[in-house]
């Protein structure tokens, strides 16, 4: 089955430490991106990447990082310099650049110990 | 302000009533609208798109946008207690290209069996 695999589903990390997030794609596509999603605030875009080797910062990238060494895999890194990490991750790709049809992985919740 | 506003809810129906969701917009650039269906702990599903102004029809959901109002709506026919969840509308200035997507902050609905 194609799709999109987040893993793993829950997290927790202490205070100061880095995780890293993995989101994993079998649907060929090109663009592939990270959300944040908190209550009352909607999805806010983190990174985006629209080939492999390349990705841009979206509206609230500090504090993370992210690589994009193959065409499946997009992981993202919370670095202890993000303040506020506990959140529901949402990692999503589309084909191409027609980003009209998102699809997305079943998420990440992060929590902070 | 906002570039998408959406109530919030919750917003709670009988089964077998007609279900309206809206959100509305400021940037008039938007073209390209979204609804996503996102049940709880879950990563958001499409459910359609709708290109411009005028009406789209899946099933028993309807997808209206009116331009000129700045304003979209999501109908839901026949609503089904499996329709209950967070409804995320979205939009988009184009459908290629570097444009991101703008969420909505989700509409959460239950359909009382």
């Amino acid at each position: 089955d194609g799709g999109i695999t987040q893993s793993p589903k829950y997290l927790f990390r202490k205070e100061g430490q880095n995780v890293t997030l993995s989101c994993e794609q079998n649907l060929n596509h090109d663009a592939m991106y990270w959300y944040r999603q908190d209550p009352g605030q909607g999805l806010r875009l983190i990174y985006y990447s629209q080939i492999v080797n390349d990705f841009q910062k979206g509206d609230i990238a500090e504090g993370y990082s992210v690589s994009r060494e193959k065409k499946e895999s997009f992981p993202l890194t919370v670095t202890s310099a993000q303040k506020n990490p506990t959140a529901f991750y949402l990692c999503a790709s589309s084909f191409g650049q027609m980003n009209t049809e998102a699809f997305f992985g079943q998420g990440t919740r992060l929590t902070v110990v | 302000q906002k570039e998408v506003e959406q109530d919030p809810g919750p917003l709670s129906v009988p089964e077998g009533a007609i279900v309206s969701l809206n959100c509305t917009y400021s940037n008039s650039a938007f073209q390209y609208f979204m609804w996503y269906r996102q049940y709880s702990r879950k990563g958001p599903e499409l459910l359609m798109y709708t290109y411009s102004s005028g009406n789209k029809e899946d099933g028993r959901f309807t997808a209206q946008v009116d331009k000129s109002s700045k304003y979209i709506s999501l109908f839901i026919r026949d609503s089904q207690p499996s329709d209950s969840a967070t409804y995320l509308c979205a939009m988009i200035p184009s459908n290629f290209g570097n444009e991101k997507l703008t969420f909505g902050t989700g509409t959460r609905l239950t359909i009382i069996p």
